[in-house]
């Protein structure tokens, strides 16, 4: 099946510093890919959707200048969190959706936890 | 706005079946799905029904859908240790944005 590649899956940084986390789809096009963050024992939110070639939707309350979103490429995206703070603390997962049956619709990456110190 | 509630936590014994519930709020869900995040991973989708299905399965899965009432089940026949995950259902509408539910943990004891 489809495989989506996400990295780095853990990483450690201090306040103030950006950090970005690249989403590969590795066996398909995706022409869209999403992001999603996770606080502990909470559930996925979906923070931005984003399209190849065009500026990421980003949802309600989530700061756009905060967490930049690239997709550059179909089968690349990447989440850069800017000048983070200990509250950005969080898993980070992406997905990528290709066109094919539905079955197949939408892949995950293995997420990224993100430790702001 | 749309919201999807699960319970927080289930615990049950290796064998026996297991029953993850889920209601939603939106009517016009099109696609509902089950998820499963096993510690420090992403999501597996387990199974997915249409809105126009009363019941989907798929192996040990069972899933069960009251639209009426808005609620959604996955019966787990012949739980395994293996099984011990957070399963979240979600929902959609015609698109590839899924709306999560708040993940229901599920603990198999011996």
């Amino acid at each position: 099946g489809a495989v989506v590649s996400q990295h780095p899956s853990r990483v450690i940084c201090k306040s103030g510093t950006s950090v970005k986390i690249e989403c590969r789809s590795l066996d398909f096009q995706a022409t869209t890919m999403f992001w999603y963050r996770q606080f502990p024992k909470q559930s996925l939110m979906l923070m931005a959707t984003s399209n190849e070639g065009s500026k990421a939707t980003y949802e309600q309350g989530v700061e756009k200048d905060k967490f930049l979103i690239n997709h550059a490429s179909l089968t690349l995206s990447t989440l850069t969190v800017t000048s983070a703070h200990p509250e950005d603390s969080s898993f980070y997962i992406c997905s990528a959706a290709t066109r094919t049956d539905l079955n197949e619709k939408l892949f995950f990456g293995s997420g990224t936890q993100l430790s702001v110190l | 706005g749309e919201d999807v509630e699960q319970s927080l936590f289930l615990s049950v014994r290796e064998g026996d079946s297991s029953v993850i519930n889920c209601t939603y709020t939106d009517s016009s869900s099109t696609y509902l799905y089950w998820y499963k995040q096993e510690p420090g991973a992403g999501l597996q989708l387990l199974t997915y029904i249409f809105s126009n299905m009363d019941m989907k399965q798929d192996q040990r899965l069972t899933v069960l859908l009251n639209k009426k009432d808005k609620h959604l089940s996955l019966r787990i026949a012949d739980t395994q240790t293996g099984d011990s995950a957070i399963y979240f259902c979600a929902e959609s509408y015609n698109t590839d944005k899924l709306i999560f539910g708040t993940g229901t943990r599920l603990q198999v004891f011996p």
